[in-house]
């Protein structure tokens, strides 16, 4: 079974309108971490947002949003007020199991392309 | 934020040959990067967890004789693609994690190997 579902292949968004891009998750761990990022045509893989399975508040960053559901097993990222700029492709990554000092492994899901319309 | 650098950015070689791949963390010091591989319009695949002093530990289905792995210091670690066949053409991207700091992963630049 897929660890991290992104349905949405492709999306179009009209400039200054907000867009919500999907993640499922799969996992029996109850320690967990969830994370995007963007990843725009130069192939650079950015950070953007992390939310861990035990906090209590939904995690924001600037005009970026994580929209946690945990007992759905949901973690969508909420884009507000989208920019050309924000055209990429996103991916919705997850660490399992407690965090390593050294640093986890992450799974990720299949991306979803966004394109940001003038 | 953290900087990760990859070097080359770019590479074409022939068949047959091996590349190296290096990968740094410029201001920070990484006991563990990860390497993965992505092709085109494809999601980021982990091949493997480099472990500065030690093996690395490779995913299921990644060859560790054809993909060589070296973590020589805190900050460095080296993918060596040995005998490169056209079919290991690929986006390859490392990241690490700011040891002792919140667990984001940042990510290098990327290589885009070319095998003719």
């Amino acid at each position: 079974a897929q660890k991290i579902t992104q349905t949405q292949p492709g999306m179009f968004v009209q400039e200054k309108e907000a867009v919500t891009l999907d993640c499922t998750y799969d996992t029996s761990d109850q320690s967990y971490g969830l994370f995007w990022y963007k990843q725009p045509s130069s192939g650079e893989m950015i950070f953007l947002i992390y939310q861990g399975s035990y906090d209590e508040q939904n995690a924001t960053e600037g005009r970026y949003s994580l929209n946690f559901q945990k007992a759905r097993k949901s973690a969508n990222l909420v884009i507000s007020a989208s920019q050309l700029g924000d055209s990429a492709m996103y991916f919705c990554a997850m660490r399992e199991g407690m965090i390593k000092a050294a640093g986890n492994k992450l799974t990720f899901g299949g991306g979803t392309r966004v394109l940001v319309k003038p | 934020g953290a900087v990760v650098s990859q070097h080359p950015s770019r590479v074409i070689c022939k068949s047959g040959t091996s590349v190296k791949i290096e990968c740094r963390s410029l201001d920070f010091q990484a006991t563990t990067m990860f390497w993965y591989r992505q092709f085109p319009k494809q999601s980021l695949m982990l091949m493997a967890t480099s472990n500065e002093g030690s093996k690395a530990t490779y995913e299921q289905g990644v060859e560790k004789d054809k993909f060589l792995i070296n973590h020589a210091s805190l900050t460095l670690s080296t993918l060596t693609v040995t005998s490169a066949h056209p079919e290991d053409s690929s986006f390859y991207i490392c990241s690490a994690k700011r040891t002792g700091y919140q667990e984001t992963q940042y990510f290098g630049p990327g290589t885009r190997l070319l095998v003719l």
